[in-house]
């Protein structure tokens, strides 16, 4: 069975940086075609593709939030790291990792989600 | 970059079939992918590759793609459908993942 679960802080001040850690069992992150991705939903809009990482630590980011983010993987820990600089009261949102299958670019399955809240 | 157009709301009366398009252009030359989302709830996946289920998802939940526009089609809608769906691809021009805004389904 495949699980992924994040944490980290729910709650940020404005200009802070976000650590957000997505644990993952049931696949490994050395098998060839597999990646990780992070999606946000802001409360009550859609979903927002944020970047991912690659078995091979090749990384993708979203062009509008390339600047501010980083994606990183512990592979004996099975972890990846998302972590988002100046933290804005507009990057309030459900922080979700999932499984990407590279074959078909399909996300599957998620993580929980995390609400992160980011006021002063 | 690529975008993705999805009514805000279907309504549907149980026992009748649902239909939520994704438009996008040229999207019939894409693999679309289709996650239900309840509230409160991690999205999950119910149609992958345009029309293919995961294992478990019932074979109520189908999938088709042509033209600009995909079309998630629910039949025998069910209480238990009533939710958010967004449809995702990935845009090989721009190496980039999309999702669509969503839409919300509701059975009357």
């Amino acid at each position: 069975q495949i699980t992924l679960k994040e944490s980290g802080p729910t709650v940020l001040k404005p200009t802070q940086t976000l650590t957000m850690t997505c644990t993952f069992s049931g696949f490994s992150l050395t098998t060839g075609g597999v990646g990780v991705g992070w999606i946000r939903q802001p409360p009550g809009k859609a979903l927002e593709w944020l970047g991912l990482i690659y078995w091979n630590d090749d990384k993708r980011y979203s062009p509008s939030l390339k600047s501010r983010l980083s994606i990183t993987k512990d592979t004996s820990k099975n972890q990846v790291v998302l972590t988002m600089t100046g933290m804005d009261p507009v990057d309030t949102a459900t922080y979700f990792c999932a499984r990407l299958h590279v074959l078909s670019n399909r996300f599957d399955p998620w993580g929980q989600g995390t609400l992160v809240t980011v006021s002063s | 970059s690529y975008v993705l157009t999805q009514p805000p709301s279907v309504s549907v009366a149980p026992g009748q079939t649902a239909r939520i398009s994704c438009g996008g252009k040229n999207i019939q030359n894409r693999n679309v992918h289709w996650y239900k989302q309840k509230p409160g709830q991690a999205p999950v996946l119910v149609v992958y590759d345009d029309s293919d289920r995961p294992s478990g998802i019932p074979e109520r939940f189908s999938g088709s793609n042509s033209g600009n526009t995909a079309t998630l089609t629910i039949s025998r809608v069910e209480a238990g459908d009533e939710a958010d769906y967004h449809c995702q691809l990935w845009d090989a021009t721009t190496d980039l993942w999309v999702f669509g805004g969503g839409t919300k389904l509701t059975v009357l």
